[in-house]
């Protein structure tokens, strides 16, 4: 069946430091993919997304690029801060009509001043 | 605010007993899911509804089960409660039940079985 894998962490970053967390998937056909975070006590927000190969999602300085070839869709951010420490989620939503999302386990990242 | 409401917030109960947990989606959405997120399993799919009907399953135990009212809003019953059912229950919601869509998350119900 369909599968997500993230890096493991936790990942302990200085502000201003480059981040790259990697996910692959496993997958029939052409799934949607997603990158998920989840502030402390909060409940999960869409950061960014990408629906077909070669699209690249962005957003708050975030960026991922599906790559089909490879089946990755890694996180990437030039110069983290603080306020990014949080829990971040890749997923995957399959082709079939019901959208159900298929998460990676979740990488904790924390940013030191 | 992701527009999505679920109560309660905190549920403790013990071994054996019945709870009902409670989802409204953001307003248009016909589409909820349920998720459980749990140390040792991580954020597993449970069940969806689209527009009052079951539209896909995923590990959910016999044990639990769900719908989705006129109104749209839905509920999680979890009945038999083990410990291992500790856990924290999102709910989502999205406007339609494709898979390019965004889902809405809820801010959870953390439930406690003593």
């Amino acid at each position: 069946g369909d599968s997500v894998t993230q890096m493991e962490g936790p990942v302990t970053l200085s502000e201003e430091a480059c981040l790259t967390i990697n996910c692959t998937y496993t997958a029939t056909g052409y799934p949607s993919l997603f990158w998920y975070v989840q502030y402390p006590g909060e409940g999960l927000q869409l950061l960014l997304k990408a629906t077909k190969a070669d699209d690249k999602g962005s957003n708050k300085g975030f960026e991922a690029t599906y790559r089909k070839e490879t089946t990755s869709f890694h996180l990437e951010k030039g110069s983290v801060q603080v306020s990014d420490s949080a829990v971040y989620f890749c997923a995957l939503s399959g082709s079939s009509n019901t959208g159900k999302l298929i998460f990676g386990q979740g990488t904790t990242l924390q940013v030191k001043p | 605010d992701s527009g999505v409401t679920q109560t309660p917030k905190h549920l403790i109960t013990a071994t054996g007993q019945r709870v009902t947990l409670r989802c409204s989606p953001r307003s248009g959405d016909l589409s909820v899911y349920w998720y459980q997120q749990s140390l040792d399993q991580g954020l597993q799919f449970l069940i969806q509804y689209y527009n009052g009907e079951e539209r896909a399953k995923g590990n959910i135990l016999e044990r639990f089960s769900a719908q989705q009212f006129p109104d749209l809003h839905s509920e999680l019953n979890l009945s038999s409660l083990e410990l291992g059912d500790s856990a924290l229950y999102f709910c989502a919601s999205s406007v339609s039940a494709n898979s390019y869509n965004e889902q809405f998350f809820g801010p959870g119900t953390r439930l406690t079985v003593l």
